[in-house]
């Protein structure tokens, strides 16, 4: 299973657009990349996901470089409602693997 | 309403006493997982299920059980629960874009 790093946490202000990398040197190659929301005590809730170049959807774009080891989730203008734990899972088979995430605190 | 439900949603319970916690899902999803929250380890896989009589181990599978003997329910079994196996659990159900989760079981093992 590729492992993933990504910050521990974030601090943005409403209105903004905030960028959360995630590091997946060892992804294989037919891994896609997935990003799930968590709020405290509720299970994670699927976001978006890519193989390659650029994924954009109602709530969320994902980047992904060429190499691949590497992505970055960009959720724009965040409200306060977007105060979450976001996780970057490689894989997408049988086995997943979610890292500790990045908290994500979005201030009035 | 796409949904999956685990029971039950607390439990206090003591060292060696056998417990199950349940999980069904409303979606005919052939995949189902199992994962523990630990803070500050995000969620770590127990056990999966490709379908009905197929499971495997994930991260963690030590300590715990599954079966499989029906496609809309996957319980968690947990033989001789210590107090390191407190901790969040999460069923799962479906694959990726479609993975959806239950609410979350909390055990406590004193």
């Amino acid at each position: 299973l590729a492992k993933t790093t990504q910050p521990i946490s974030m601090d943005s202000y409403e209105g903004q657009e905030v960028n959360i990398t995630c590091s997946h040197n060892n992804i294989a190659t037919n891994d896609y990349i997935t990003w799930y929301q968590q709020f405290p005590s509720q299970g994670p809730r699927f976001i978006i996901q890519g193989y390659k170049t650029k994924v954009t959807n109602e709530v969320a774009s994902l980047f992904i470089p060429a190499d691949r080891k590497s992505s970055t989730l960009s959720l724009p203008r965040v409200s306060l409602s977007d105060t979450a734990v976001y996780y970057c899972l490689v894989g997408g088979t049988l086995r997943f693997y979610f890292g500790s995430g990045t908290k994500l605190n979005v201030k009035p | 309403e796409a949904q999956v439900t685990q029971n039950p949603r607390y439990l206090i319970t003591v060292t060696g006493k056998k417990l199950t916690v349940t999980c069904s899902q409303n979606m005919n999803h052939e995949y189902m997982s199992w994962y523990r929250q630990d803070p500050g380890l995000g969620l770590r896989q127990i056990y999966y299920s490709m379908n009905v009589e197929v499971t495997d181990k994930g991260d963690v599978p030590e300590g715990y059980k599954v079966s499989r003997k029906e496609k809309r329910n996957f319980p968690l079994i947990l033989e001789s629960p210590s107090p390191n196996q407190t901790s969040l659990y999460f069923c799962g159900s479906g694959l990726t874009d479609t993975q959806y989760f239950g609410p979350g079981t909390r055990l406590t093992v004193l």
